[in-house]
């Protein structure tokens, strides 16, 4: 069984500022993705970023990087430049690489408040 | 390309009853998966459909169920309705890519 933990309930930081949000997760598969969701107070989720684990290079979307450590078994997300659109829940979530798996596990979400 | 689209938006159901939720995927996405968001849960997986087959399933009550047609479009029924089915259903479409794409959710409240 796989599960995601993301020991940050809630977090802020200043407008401009650069924040990381943890995530950790315990797994047997040896293949499988990693992926950012950003869910706003519209409750809409949007995917932020994705990572392969089989990639040793952090995956990085614009202001948006991850710190992918395998054999921890750790994912962090980095915001740079913080905007107040940032302000949303971030859900950590996993995906093993299976055919016939498509279901992501997911964490239990960090509040992050960018304060202008 | 339109997102995937969720309808109705809102539901408010008696306990006992049984309701029905639609989700459009984006246009060439085959896979429809569903969860279940509440805040003593969190974000759950219910089922995924794939061509109209269901190929995974979370572990919920055989109350939940779902089906797939041929144009990819998808639809979860849950039967007698309990409290704690209140939630926000969430569906997600995707491709070949594992990147799964969501819709802005049913908000189903049980009363």
């Amino acid at each position: 069984a796989q599960t995601v933990t993301q020991s940050q309930p809630e977090m802020s930081v200043q407008e401009a500022e650069t924040v990381t949000l943890s995530c950790t997760y315990d797994t047997s598969e040896s293949n499988y993705y990693l992926f950012w969701y950003k869910q706003p107070p519209s409750r809409q989720m949007i995917l932020v970023i994705r990572q392969e684990a089989y990639k040793q290079q952090n995956a990085t979307e614009n202001r948006f990087s991850v710190n992918f450590q395998k054999a921890a078994k750790s994912f962090s997300l980095k915001i740079s430049d913080s905007q107040l659109g940032d302000t949303a829940m971030y859900f950590c979530a996993f995906m093993a690489y299976q055919t016939g798996a498509n279901n992501l596990f997911f964490g239990t979400g960090t509040r992050l408040t960018v304060i202008p | 390309k339109a997102g995937v689209t969720q309808t109705p938006r809102y539901l408010i159901k008696t306990r006992g009853q049984q309701v029905t939720l639609s989700c459009s995927p984006i246009s060439g996405h085959r896979s429809v998966s569903w969860y279940q968001q509440t805040p003593g849960q969190g974000l759950q997986f219910l089922f995924e459909y794939f061509s109209e087959t269901q190929r995974n399933k979370g572990n919920f009550p055989g109350r939940f169920s779902g089906r797939q047609f041929s144009n990819s479009r998808s639809e979860m029924n849950v039967s007698t309705l309990e409290l704690g089915d209140s939630a926000l259903y969430l569906c997600a479409s995707s491709s070949r890519s594992y990147e799964q794409y969501f819709g802005p959710g049913t908000r189903l409240t049980v009363t």
